[in-house]
């Protein structure tokens, strides 16, 4: 069974600085999805940003982007230029690529971003 | 807004109780999953229908049960209410197509209170 990692419980930065939240998982899976989700205090789950295991390109959508370290099992997310909207809780999930699959939740992070 | 409904957004109710829970998945999706969110276990699966049929089980309690109906929309169903339910329960929905991410979007949740 995969198991996904957050060792963060908690973190804070300053308004407009960046930060980089870390996950990591174990699978024997060679093709795999990874997946950043955010909720905020409304308690909706918002995905952030996607990665495919078998593409070496990190994902990257406006301030947000990955660092994917296949062979480490490492997928960490960095936040540029944070927002006061970015408070919130991340979690990382993992997706196995057999098509039609659950998905597998770190316990998440608690950003709170400083103005 | 992720076109995926929930209703309702909030319940309360008595130990010993059922309550049924409502999910509308966003158009053309065929599966749907249901999530428990709780703070002792994090975000748990608990079951996934495709297409009407019953494709995955994960860490739902006998006392739970779903199902799928022809119009694509789900219900869970949670009978014998314990104080260990209170939690939020979120539905899921995505294409279901066997290749590829299918990413996940989420409802806004049913928050259940269990007194």
């Amino acid at each position: 069974a995969q198991t996904v990692t957050q060792s963060q419980p908690e973190m804070s930065v300053q308004e407009a600085e960046t930060v980089t939240l870390s996950c990591t998982y174990d699978t024997s899976e060679n093709n795999y999805y990874l997946f950043w989700y955010k909720q905020p205090p409304s308690r909706q789950m918002i995905l952030v940003i996607r990665q495919e295991a078998y593409k070496q390109q990190n994902a990257t959508e406006n301030r947000f982007s990955v660092n994917f370290q296949k062979a480490a099992k490492s997928f960490s997310l960095k936040i540029s230029d944070s927002q006061l909207g970015d408070t919130a809780m991340y979690f990382c999930a993992f997706k196995s690529n057999f098509g039609n699959e659950k998905l597998t939740f770190g316990t998440g992070t608690r950003l709170t971003i400083i103005p | 807004d992720s076109g995926v409904t929930q209703t309702p957004k909030h319940l309360i109710t008595a130990t010993g109780q059922r309550v049924t829970l409502r999910c509308s998945p966003r158009s053309g999706d065929l599966s749907v999953y249901w999530y428990q969110q709780s703070l002792d276990q994090g975000l748990q699966f608990l079951i996934q229908y495709y297409n009407g049929e019953e494709r995955a089980k994960g860490n739902i309690l006998e006392r739970f049960s779903a199902q799928q109906f022809p119009d694509l929309h789900s219900e869970l169903n949670l009978s014998s209410l314990e104080l260990g339910d209170s939690a939020l329960y979120f539905c899921a929905s995505s294409a279901g197509l066997a290749g590829g991410p299918d990413t996940q979007y989420f409802g806004p949740g049913t928050r259940l209170t269990v007194l």
